[in-house]
């Protein structure tokens, strides 16, 4: 019973290059969100998707970063021309069910992306 | 000021003792909160949910003052494996968990 799977852990991409962070979400669920926690401070909120849908993206920075969750596959995180500024723990989580009732998020281990 | 507000600690107390960790929220539309708890350079993990009627899991009591917008969690008995990050979280109908900053407990024996 595989939980939340992030890939890879740890990410090096030097400044300018391309950052893709994939996501699979625990048996079951459709729901997924990813969260951006920078050194020292809090998980901040950055997306929230469900299949083939963003639903939620006030928490993206409005260039370089896209999301997607696609009908098959993984969801995926991308950053282009990525800075040092993009140094974080990204931390994906899934989720069975909203509307209404407690939304019980469950998170994957993370990646941790490091710019050169 | 933020959503959701912790005082980071570090709290270092020794084994067997009992602590105490506050968490103040702004957002009086907030449906749901929940106590997480993060080890170094590891994903968060549910610790537990907060109800208003407040709720308990063998050392643990979590609890919530709507009128006051406060939430708490108590620790009783802290073994060396409590030692961790603790994060309130707040969720609201917007579906995304919006977290503290996080309090640092260290048990020293």
């Amino acid at each position: 019973n595989a939980g939340v799977m992030q890939n890879p852990r740890h990410l090096v991409r030097r400044r300018g290059q391309e950052a893709r962070l994939r996501c699979s979400p625990m048996k079951g669920h459709s729901h997924v969100y990813w969260y951006r926690q920078l050194p020292e401070e809090g998980l901040k909120f950055m997306v929230y998707l469900q299949k083939e849908n963003i639903i939620d993206e006030s928490g993206m920075p409005k260039e370089r970063f896209s999301a997607e969750f696609p009908k098959e596959g993984p969801s995926i995180l991308r950053i282009q021309q990525v800075v040092r500024g993009d140094s974080a723990a990204y931390f994906c989580a899934s989720s069975l069910m909203t509307s209404g009732l407690v939304n019980i998020q469950y998170f994957g281990a993370g990646t941790r992306l490091s710019v050169l | 000021r933020k959503e959701v507000e912790q005082d980071p600690g570090p709290f270092n107390v020794p084994e067997g003792a009992t602590v105490a960790f506050n968490c103040t929220y702004s957002n009086s539309a907030s449906q749901s909160f929940f106590w997480y708890r993060q080890d170094c350079r590891k994903e968060p993990k549910l610790l537990m949910s907060v109800y208003s009627s407040g709720n308990e899991d063998g050392r643990f009591t979590a609890q919530l003052n709507r009128a006051s917008q406060y939430i708490s969690l108590l620790i009783r008995d802290s073994k060396l494996s409590d030692s961790a990050t603790y994060l309130c979280v707040g969720f609201y109908n917007t579906d995304k968990l919006i977290f503290g900053t996080g309090t640092r407990l260290q048990v020293f024996p």
